[in-house]
């Protein structure tokens, strides 16, 4: 069965400095991949995803994320943190299989003045 | 208007009552998706619906639970028997279709507290 690992549920950066939330996967068979945020009081959005074609994938807000298949990851990033990037973000894997997708549990990011 | 929308936004019961959470899917989605967020787990998938039929009911935790969906629309969340363990938020989303290829659109979530 497919499953994500998201390494850090909390993740505090400086206004300004690189963004990097890591997410390893598990899957038998080829993935798709997401990465979703959840602003406060609010419910998950598609930042972006991975669905075979370019490995780099670039998303909304700035972010992007890389599929690497060696080292079964796919790492989201942003080059120059922004206040307005504090939330919650999880990342999800689904197989072509069925039409579940299973999530992390979940980086908290905290954006630091 | 054009999101998901659930109700109620919050929802605080006793343990052992029964509750209904509702689900307002964007017009024209046939997929209709139920999690559970709980502190610290990430999003468990509950239940999905593609039109009024739920073809995979795996992720209901247990058989207090259940849910409908009528008219391909509106769907029902429902706990019976409330416990202390179902406290989380709900989340309803909503796609097109079935599939990886077609983007969830979430709700903002019910927060059930049961005390």
């Amino acid at each position: 069965a497919q499953s994500v690992t998201q390494l850090g549920s909390h993740v505090s950066v400086s206004e300004g400095a690189l963004v990097l939330l890591r997410c390893n996967y598990s899957s038998s068979v080829p993935p798709y991949l997401f990465w979703y945020v959840q602003y406060p009081n609010q419910g998950l959005q598609l930042l972006l995803k991975y669905t075979s074609a370019a490995t780099l994938v670039k998303g909304i807000n700035g972010f992007e994320a890389e599929f690497k298949k060696s080292e079964t990851s796919f790492h989201l990033t942003k080059p120059s943190a922004h206040m307005s990037d504090a939330a919650e973000y999880f990342c999800a894997v689904s197989d072509k299989r069925d039409d579940k997708i299973i999530f992390g549990k979940g980086t908290r990011l905290h954006i630091l003045p | 208007g054009a999101g998901v929308s659930q109700s109620p936004s919050n929802k605080v019961t006793e343990k052992g009552k029964d509750v209904e959470l509702r689900c307002d899917p964007i017009s024209g989605h046939t997929a209709l998706y139920w999690y559970r967020q709980s502190l610290g787990q990430g999003l468990e998938f509950l239940i999905y619906f593609q039109g009024n039929s739920a073809p995979d009911k795996s992720g209901l935790p247990s058989d207090r639970f259940s849910a409908e969906r009528t008219g391909g629309s509106v769907s029902t969340l429902t706990i019976q028997r409330t416990q202390q363990e179902d406290s989380a938020v709900y989340l309803c989303a909503s796609s097109l279709g079935l599939g990886r290829f077609n983007e969830q659109f979430f709700g903002p979530g019910t927060r059930l507290t049961v005390l």
